[in-house]
């Protein structure tokens, strides 16, 4: 079992839907969590970052957190083509600047 | 403010050779972590130098060696270059304070011939 779970995807939104990313994580000892975005040829770029259960919300973006199921989500409300890219999911344990990061989602925003 | 800075952007070496990549963290940022991708693998931590000292490493041979300068300034170097080593390596940089984010510099693509 792989720390950090994702679906590879693709996954294909229309225009203005709302886009919804899973991750799961296998370390209890996580306790931060992040999301970044990942263009094709380029290096990620932090989306979001949540650090307590609950949803976080950033413009169009929302992380979700629950760390008793071990789950971290976000939504990308009203997708646009140009969020069109790979979104990786990275958790990061308590001590240290470790990030361990899942295989990432790619999608697909269609005009 | 000056983002990540990574070089050189494209290598291309042979096998059995060593390389040496560099990375010059954002103003102000003492921590600096490496990370591999490969379409395989996927994102993948090597190590995190802080204060010139190693303070984390993943599971990489022993090939596969950094440093930290009193700049913080980091490089890191792969002996003995495999086909396997063929990879975008990636550098990010953060204050270690406060949400001690990561922020990723643009990359170096080795190509392993």
């Amino acid at each position: 079992q792989k720390e950090v779970e994702q679906n590879s995807g693709p996954l294909s939104v229309p225009e203005g839907a709302i886009a919804s990313l899973n991750c799961t994580y296998s370390d209890r000892g996580s306790q931060s969590f992040f999301w970044y975005r990942q263009y094709s040829g380029k290096s990620p770029e932090l989306i979001m970052s949540i650090y307590s259960n609950g949803d976080k919300e950033d413009g169009r973006f929302t992380a979700q957190l629950n760390k008793a199921s071990q789950y971290v989500s976000l939504l990308i409300r009203d997708s646009q083509p140009s969020d069109s890219a790979t979104y990786l999911c990275a958790v990061r344990r308590a001590a240290g600047n470790k990030l361990t990061f899942g295989g990432g989602t790619r999608v697909l925003v269609k005009p | 403010k000056a983002g990540v800075t990574q070089t050189p952007r494209y290598l291309i070496k042979t096998r059995g050779q060593q390389v040496t990549l560099s990375c010059s963290p954002i103003s102000g940022h003492r921590s600096v972590s490496w990370y591999q991708q490969t379409p395989g693998q996927g994102l993948q931590f090597l190590f995190e130098y802080f204060s010139e000292t190693q303070r984390n490493k993943g599971n990489f041979p022993g090939r596969f060696s950094g440093r930290q300068f009193s700049n913080s300034r980091s490089e890191m170097n792969v002996s003995t270059l495999e086909l396997g080593d063929s990879a975008l390596y990636l550098c990010a940089s953060s204050s270690a304070g406060g949400e001690n984010i990561q922020y990723f510099g643009a990359g170096t693509r080795l190509s392993v011939l």
